[in-house]
């Protein structure tokens, strides 16, 4: 199956300071990725869908200012924290499907587990 | 939008046991998919079954498009395969609650 990857895998940063994670397509070229946040024993909840190009899409209820999304290149999305807050803290999880495969099959990162203090 | 719902939400079996895990969602869809995910929060794909019935070792998927729902069976379970078990329904990814499923020794 197709790998995605994400970088970091973990951060601790300060309240008011701004973490970027990182979300790499390695072995096909990704024009969407959807980045999820999950809360301990919760289920994933999609944030919002980055599109190569252009403007990502939020989901209703997340603010777009707080979690800047750039999907620069094929295989490179990025979503920013800006201004962290310890409500901020969760994992955080991209997702990527490759367009060389027939099927909508979705492959996901490892994740990034944000502790902000 | 669409919902999905997942049953049962916890589950405690000894080793060696079969469980069944339901997925049942509220629409029609174009894609579903069954997810492992790890104690290091890693999603593992198992299944990508939007319809029909497949087979990868001891464990199986069946979707009933027409009647909204998939199960995911596991037979002569192993440690290994505690942790939660997603299923995801729709292009943008809508996930169930999870199956917390414990395995013990």
């Amino acid at each position: 199956g197709a790998v995605v990857s994400q970088h970091p895998s973990w951060v601790i940063c300060k309240s008011g300071t701004s973490v970027k994670i990182e979300c790499r397509s390695l072995d096909f070229q990704a024009t969407t990725m959807f980045w999820y946040r999950q809360f301990p024993k919760q289920s994933l909840m999609l944030m919002a869908t980055s599109n190569e190009g252009s403007k990502a899409t939020y989901e209703q209820g997340v603010e777009k200012d707080k979690f800047l999304i750039n999907h620069a290149s094929l295989t490179l999305s990025t979503l920013t924290v800006t201004s962290a807050h310890p409500e901020d803290s969760s994992f955080y999880i991209c997702s990527a499907r490759d367009p060389g495969q027939a099927r909508n099959e979705q492959f996901f990162g490892p994740g990034t587990r944000l502790t902000v203090l | 939008g669409i919902q999905v719902e997942q049953s049962p939400p916890d589950l405690i079996l000894q080793e060696g046991a079969n469980s069944t895990l339901r997925c049942n969602f509220s629409d029609s869809v174009n894609n579903l998919q069954w997810f492992h995910q790890n104690p290091w929060g890693q999603l593992i794909n198992l299944f990508y079954i939007p319809s029909g019935t497949k087979q990868n070792g001891r464990l199986s998927a069946t979707t009933v498009a027409t009647e909204r729902y998939s199960l995911l069976y596991i037979s002569s379970s192993q440690t290994t395969d505690s942790g939660v078990y997603f299923c995801a329904v729709d292009d943008k990814i809508i996930f169930g609650k999870g199956t917390r499923l414990h395995i013990l020794p």
